[in-house]
């Protein structure tokens, strides 16, 4: 079985701060994919960012970043200088072979004021 | 590339009557697509996996004979929502996956979602 927790569930922030949304998952593969989505108000799910097990380096585009972690089984997302614009719920989702499925967590609706 | 669509976006119906929403993958071929449902404030919920030219597997608590899906080409994938009530009032994001042969994980690709709301 996979799981996915993201413990926040809401967060609130003032323009141009950073935030750091939390995932946490559980598996027992050792091949998986993590995933990020944004879903902005319209619904659409966004594609972010896909990384898989054997690739631990943090990435950086642009205002986001990641960090995975393998030793504690968690892939953060931080948004630099946070906009209006980033306001939406955001996902982590893990699939694994075994699994053949994409599990999603509980999302994080980000609300960044102005 | 990679691009699904669905169809239509948005449908308001009267309780009652069926429904059909149709998901497609326009740049590739879907060997499997996913249907999901999301209600307002919570995440999204796998309700079946679909292979093209076989029958759906069903999560479990989803009903087969109200949530019909077919997926009769490696292009398209259909949702009907049959005699549908106010409860099934909610977003539905169906997903392809290209299935390529010796991948270790298949992607998805997700659909812009349909949102249905029964009166």
């Amino acid at each position: 079985a996979q799981k996915v927790t993201q413990a926040q569930t809401e967060i609130s922030v003032v323009e141009k701060e950073d935030v750091t949304l939390d995932c946490v998952y559980e598996t027992r593969d050792t091949t998986y994919y993590l995933f990020w989505y944004k879903q902005p108000p319209s619904g659409e799910l966004v594609f972010l960012i896909r990384r898989n097990s054997f690739d631990e380096q943090n990435e950086i585009s642009g205002r986001y970043s990641w960090n995975f972690q393998k030793s504690t089984s968690s892939f953060n997302f931080t948004i630099t200088a946070s906009q209006v614009v980033d306001s939406a719920v955001y996902f982590c989702s893990l699939t694994s072979g075994s699994a053949r499925q994409l599990t999603f967590g509980s999302g994080t609706q980000l609300t960044v004021l102005p | 590339g990679a691009v699904v669509s669905q169809h239509p976006s948005r449908v308001i119906c009267k309780s009652g009557t069926s429904v059909k929403i149709e998901c497609r993958s326009l740049d590739f071929q879907a060997t499997t697509m996913f249907w999901y449902r999301q209600f307002p404030k919570q995440s999204l919920m796998l309700m079946a996996t679909s292979n093209e030219g076989s029958k759906a597997t069903y999560e479990q608590g989803v009903e087969k004979d109200k949530f019909l899906i077919n997926h009769a080409s490696l292009t398209l994938s259909t949702l009907t929502v049959t005699s549908a009530h106010p409860e099934d009032s909610s977003f539905y994001i169906c997903s392809a996956s290209p299935g390529l042969a010796g991948a270790l994980i298949n992607e998805q690709f997700f659909g812009p979602g349909t949102r249905l709301t029964v009166l």
